[in-house]
C-alpha cells in the first residue's frame, strides 16, 4: 500500500554541523513531496517542497533532494542551529487526477536534536 | 490573524461524551483538511473539503466522526460518544487551492478519560 517512511527515527548533531534527514516513499504515482517541521505543542510548519519533475530544490539553509529511481527523499539543513531541533516529517501527495490528490500521506517523523 | 486557528487548544472529556473541534482556515483558502496525530506518530488524514464539492471522508475512522464546513470557511469536526482511543491532537490545514501547500493550525489536543 501507500506509505512514506523514514530511515532514521532520531538524529543528534552539534550546532554548526550539517544535518541530513532521509525519507523513503513507496508510491511511484506521487508527484509532490513536502517537508514539515513540528515543534513541541505546535502544528507542522512548511519548510520546503519539491515536485517530481525536479531533482533538487534549495531554500534558506535547506535543500531537498529527490531520487525517483530509488524513491528517496532527503532534507539537508546547513549549519544546523539549536532552533532547528524539532520533529521533521516528509509527506507525499498523489498525482493530479488521482482520487487521493490533495491528501497528504505522512511519514512517522525524525527527531532532530541540535546540541550547542 | 494570518494563519489557521483552531479551538479549543485543549479539550478533556469523559468517555461517551460528544466533542466539537473548530477550525478557522486562512482567509481565501478554498480547501480545508483535518488530520489526527496520535502521540509520537505522524499525521493521519481524516477528511477534506474543496469548495462546494462533496467532502472526501475516506479517512474518517468510524461513523462517530463527522465534519462540516459552513459557508466555505469555518469547519467543525464532531466526535460522538468519544472513546479513549480518540485521544490525539487534531490538526486542521488549509490551502489556497486543491493540492497546494497545506498550512497547519496549532491543533486541538483531545484527551478522553
Amino acid at each position: 500500500g501507500e506509505s512514506v517512511g523514514l530511515h532514521l527515527p532520531t538524529l543528534s548533531v552539534q550546532e554548526g554541523d550539517n544535518s541530513i534527514i532521509n525519507c523513503a516513499y513507496s508510491n511511484s504515482a506521487s508527484d509532490y513531496f513536502i517537508w514539515y517541521k513540528q515543534e513541541s505543542g505546535k502544528g507542522p510548519q512548511f519548510i520546503i517542497d519539491i515536485r517530481s519533475n525536479m531533482d533538487k530544490r534549495q531554500g534558506q539553509r535547506v535543500t531537498v533532494l529527490l531520487n525517483k529511481t530509488v524513491k528517496h527523499l532527503s532534507l539537508q539543513i546547513a549549519a544546523t542551529q539549536p532552533g532547528d531541533s524539532a520533529v521533521y516529517f516528509c509527506a507525499e501527495n498523489m498525482g493530479a487526477g488521482g482520487t487521493s490528490y490533495g491528501k497528504l500521506t505522512f511519514g512517522q517523523g525524525t527527531i532532530l536534536t541540535v546540541h550547542p | 490573524g494570518a494563519g489557521v486557528s483552531q479551538s479549543p487548544s485543549n479539550k478533556v472529556t469523559e468517555k461517551g461524551k460528544d466533542v466539537e473541534l473548530r477550525c478557522d482556515p486562512i482567509s481565501g483558502h478554498t480547501a480545508l483538511y483535518w488530520y489526527r496525530q496520535s502521540l509520537g506518530q505522524g499525521l493521519e488524514f481524516l477528511i477534506y473539503f474543496q469548495g462546494n464539492s462533496a467532502p472526501d471522508k475516506s479517512g474518517l475512522p468510524s461513523d462517530r466522526f463527522s465534519a462540516e464546513r459552513t459557508g466555505g470557511s469555518v469547519s467543525t469536526l464532531t466526535i460522538q460518544r468519544t472513546q479513549q482511543e480518540d485521544s490525539a491532537v487534531y490538526l486542521c490545514a488549509s490551502t489556497l487551492a486543491w493540492g497546494d501547500t497545506q498550512y497547519f493550525g496549532p491543533g486541538t489536543r483531545l484527551t478522553v478519560l
